[in-house]
């Protein structure tokens, strides 16, 4: 069973472009959920998706941030408009339903320049 | 509000001695689930242990163990027989009781390992 995928690994974009990060959950793995880490910093929670479903988005910007985890293929974070404040760490974690362990991506670095 | 509070921003410890990192929590809920993840110079996010809170006993994984206090809100991470490959950042989480919900994790504290 391979872990939860993400790409691209490495991400450069310029102020004012957009970027799309993709997450690929471990098989049988329903729930998604994204999380952000800035230099020195622990991570944050951004949003919490199923299938079709934003569960909770508590912790997404409410600009330029957007999250989807369609019927078939990745869930994405997408990122309108990138700002040099957007470079972090982005992780996506994913979970079996009823199972309160999250399995890690090894993350996408963003660096705005 | 949930808080994790990790109060030790390094430590260092000798190969195959034992260091003790230490989180506390704030929480009003009594049923939860805390974490130890480690995130090697890699940055990969790996689990390393899991403690549910309605349990007692404190879990152990190996080398690894932790002292559980409810009643203080402490979860302390023990290793023992300290490794190289231990060098790491490790980060408490917590994640409130049910089937789903999203963690919420400490600042961390970074572990060197001295040969």
């Amino acid at each position: 069973n391979a872990g939860v995928m993400q790409n691209p690994r490495h991400l450069v974009r310029r102020r004012g472009q957009e970027a799309r990060l993709r997450c690929s959950p471990m098989k049988g793995h329903s729930h998604v959920y994204w999380y952000r880490q800035l230099p020195e910093e622990g991570l944050k929670f951004m949003v919490y998706l199923q299938k079709e479903n934003i569960i909770d988005e508590s912790g997404m910007p409410k600009e330029r941030f957007s999250a989807e985890f369609p019927k078939e293929g990745p869930s994405i974070l997408r990122i309108q408009q990138v700002v040099r404040g957007d470079s972090a760490a982005y992780f996506c974690a994913s979970s079996p339903p009823y199972e309160e362990t999250q399995y890690f991506g090894p993350g996408t670095r963003l660096l705005v320049l | 509000a949930q808080t994790v509070t990790q109060s030790q921003p390094e430590m260092s410890v000798q190969e195959a001695e034992t260091v003790t990192l230490s989180c506390t929590y704030d929480t009003s809920e009594s049923d939860y689930y805390l974490f130890w993840y480690k995130q090697p110079p890699s940055r990969q996010m790996i689990l390393v242990i899991r403690q549910e809170a309605y349990k007692q006993q404190n879990a152990t994984e190996n080398r690894f163990s932790v002292n559980f206090q409810k009643a203080a809100k402490s979860f302390s991470l023990k290793i023992s027989d300290s490794q190289l490959g231990d060098a790491a950042m490790y980060f408490c989480a917590y994640r409130r009781g049910g089937s789903q919900g999203n963690l919420i994790f400490g600042k961390g504290t970074k572990l060197s390992v001295k040969p």
